[in-house]
């Protein structure tokens, strides 16, 4: 069965600490992994990654992907309080092109 | 302008009624889905729609269905509403299938089955 696995499920730091995410993954016929960032309402689209190592970058925010060991990590740098939020994994299968989504990491940035 | 928009926003309604949620894109996307978030925050799949072709997420009771009129739009029936229906309901659409490109959601519906 298809499965995505994020850790932690729940990290609280302070502002300006350095934080890594955690995403593990199962699934047959790997097309790509997507990280989406949600705060009150909807998800926002961050990174989407398909080869391995290749960092993708945005700011703060830069990700990379493991296709060998199948995982991914989300890393922000400096984090503002306004990083706060639920951070969402998800990775689609070429077999069937649904994304099956982790449990999300909720972030919490203390002033 | 509004990249994805749902209506209603609340939605709050007995058990055993039907009721629908509209969903609409205006990106020019071929594809559209549906996700249902439970209070635990996980999402799920629910249906994908790309070119006429419905693809369903098996563990949907057959009381859900989508509805799409024209390639913008992507609506949600609800039959016998009950209690466990109760989340949020999120629309979302990409340019081609998912995976291709990243997905656009729209803000979503909350649903209260009393």
């Amino acid at each position: 069965e298809d499965k995505v696995v994020q850790s932690p499920l729940s990290l609280v730091v302070h502002e300006g600490d350095t934080v890594t995410l955690n995403c593990s993954y199962e699934v047959t016929n790997f097309r790509s992994l997507l990280w989406y960032k949600q705060e009150k309402k909807a998800p926002t689209f961050l990174f989407m990654l398909t080869s391995s190592g290749i960092e993708k970058k945005s700011g703060r925010l830069s990700s990379i992907l493991d296709k060998k060991e199948l995982f991914s990590i989300l890393n922000i740098t400096a984090t503002q309080t306004g990083d706060s939020a639920v951070y969402l994994c998800a990775v689609v299968s070429d077999s069937n092109y649904q994304l099956i989504w982790g449990a999300g990491t909720k972030l919490i940035i203390k002033p | 302008d509004t990249a994805v928009s749902q209506t209603p926003k609340y939605l709050v309604t007995q058990m055993g009624n039907d009721k629908s949620i509209k969903c609409e894109q205006n990106l020019g996307h071929d594809t559209m889905y549906w996700y249902k978030q439970d209070s635990k925050k996980f999402l799920k799949i629910m249906f994908s729609y790309n070119n006429k072709e419905l693809i369903i997420n098996e563990t949907v009771p057959n009381r859900f269905s989508p509805k799409s009129p024209d390639k913008a739009h992507l609506n949600l029936h609800i039959n016998s509403l009950e209690l466990g229906d109760s989340a949020v309901y999120f629309c979302a659409s990409s340019q081609e299938l998912a995976g291709y490109n990243e997905q656009f959601f729209g803000p979503g519906t909350r649903l209260t089955v009393l």
